[in-house]
């Protein structure tokens, strides 16, 4: 099966500026999360989707951060205006709505860079 | 609280030697367990899982990890490492909310 695709692999923006991902996951799978990874640490939950509908954005930056899964298929993730402190590696992930027994499939990530 | 601890966050092996990352975790239910993979600018590959049944989990690239309950640890294991292991491992565990609680991560290092 094809795996999460992810776009553009890398990013550099001015702070200020604002930046999109976008994230196509695993055909069927209901659930599609976005991880922000910051050098040197583990991944960092921003955003649950359930389908179409938001199950957990309780670490969402939502001053700043955005994101929205139309029809329950692709992922955007929007970030306006950038901080320096945005500097991570973005990831999406999906599953097949079992995450928590069977694992998540990752895509290979967003290298934001904010200068 | 729900918690991953990744005691070590460096390691250096030598080429060929074994290799064990220590995992701990507090969960309050039975645990559903992971370890993933992350190489130099990829994204996060599932090594292997443990949710049931054996308590040795055999797992891709000849990696397995032991679910030791009475210990709360759930520790990587590799006979012979090669130089293409060198990387960071993630220790995780699923929450009936369909999430994951991370480690903070384990980065092996490959000595020639």
């Amino acid at each position: 099966e094809a795996g999460v695709a992810q776009s553009p692999r890398y990013k550099i923006i001015e702070k200020r500026q604002s930046v999109a991902f976008w994230c196509n996951p695993i055909s069927g799978h209901a659930t599609l999360y976005w991880y922000q990874q910051i050098l040197g640490q583990g991944p960092k939950l921003l955003i649950q989707f359930q389908n179409n509908g938001v199950v957990d954005d309780s670490q969402l930056p939502k001053d700043r951060f955005s994101a929205e899964r139309l029809k329950g298929v692709d992922s955007t993730l929007k970030i306006q205006p950038a901080k320096l402190e945005d500097s991570a590696v973005y990831l999406c992930a999906s599953s097949s709505g079992q995450g928590a027994v069977y694992g998540y499939t990752f895509g290979s990530g967003t290298r934001l860079t904010v200068v | 609280a729900q918690s991953v601890t990744q005691p070590d966050i460096h390691i250096t092996v030598s080429e060929g030697a074994s290799l064990e990352l220590r995992c701990n975790y507090s969960y309050g239910a039975t645990p559903y367990l992971f370890w993933y993979v992350q190489s130099p600018g990829q994204g996060l590959q599932l090594l292997l899982k443990y949710f049931s049944g054996d308590t040795l989990v055999q797992g891709i690239k000849g990696f397995e990890a032991e679910f030791k309950r009475s210990q709360s640890s759930f520790n990587l294991r590799k006979p012979s490492v090669h130089w293409s292991d060198a990387a960071e491992y993630f220790c995780a565990v699923g929450a009936l909310n369909y999430q994951l609680i991370w480690g903070a991560g384990t980065k092996l290092i490959i000595k020639p």
